[in-house]
């Protein structure tokens, strides 16, 4: 049962462009959601992160943005860089809970 | 002040041998989680230490073992080796007042190859 689902997998775009990447949950009683930036042989670092009580939050070129009915949230990145070129995972954690969910994943290259 | 560091980062072993995995917490955090990640997917949580119990534990067999010593540091051992359980495994330290509040730091983890 995957709790928290990813896509795309995999996405390509060029210097300058926007980056998306979406999830959806299924547990309401998710109440944290980070997304984590992991370049290879490195491990996950933080990125951003939202409670489901402000639908936007925008952090330099980073932005998540929440929809709770729809129980999905996506991760913006404007004015790709290469060096944003990276696996990033968007994750869940109950309230109290000490489990981060995590998704499989979107592979992002940013083409010079 | 210091990241999460983990020891070693690349070790090989063969099925039915056990491994032992250390980890340093980030300065002044008294929390520590393991997660495992397979190549390709997302980390998958094992268990975490507080205060020098064990305080969750993910979907993970009990021949994943683990300890947190009074400096916060922690160890995960693995008894009878399979070859599933090659995986990059990854600590992460934070620090909380109560568990499942606290920002994870997570370290560059120990790649472990079971032939």
């Amino acid at each position: 049962q995957q709790q928290v689902k990813q896509s795309p997998q995999s996405l390509i775009v060029q210097k300058g462009g926007i980056s998306i990447i979406n999830c959806a949950y299924e547990n309401t009683a998710f109440d944290y959601f980070p997304w984590y930036q992991q370049f290879p042989g490195k491990g996950p670092a933080l990125l951003i992160a939202i409670r489901p009580d402000v639908s936007e939050k925008k952090e330099g070129r980073f932005t998540i943005s929440f929809n709770k009915s729809a129980k999905q949230f996506s991760l913006h990145i404007m004015d790709s860089q290469p060096g944003d070129s990276a696996t990033y995972f968007c994750a869940a954690r109950r309230g109290g809970s000490e489990k981060l969910v995590f998704g499989k994943g979107t592979k992002l290259t940013v083409n010079p | 002040e210091t990241g999460v560091t983990q020891s070693p980062t690349h070790l090989i072993k063969t099925r039915g041998q056990q491994v032992t995995l250390r980890c340093s917490s980030q300065s002044g955090h008294n929390t520590v989680s393991w997660y495992q990640q397979a190549l390709g997917q997302g980390p998958q949580f094992i268990f975490q230490y507080y205060r020098e119990e064990e305080n969750g534990r993910g979907n993970f067999p009990p021949r994943f073992s683990g300890l947190q010593f009074p400096n916060y540091s922690s160890e995960l051992n693995v008894n009878a080796l399979e070859l599933d359980d090659s995986a990059l495994y990854l600590c992460a330290s934070s620090l909380s007042a109560d568990p499942g509040t606290g920002e994870l730091f997570f370290g560059e983890g120990s790649r472990l190859t079971v032939l």
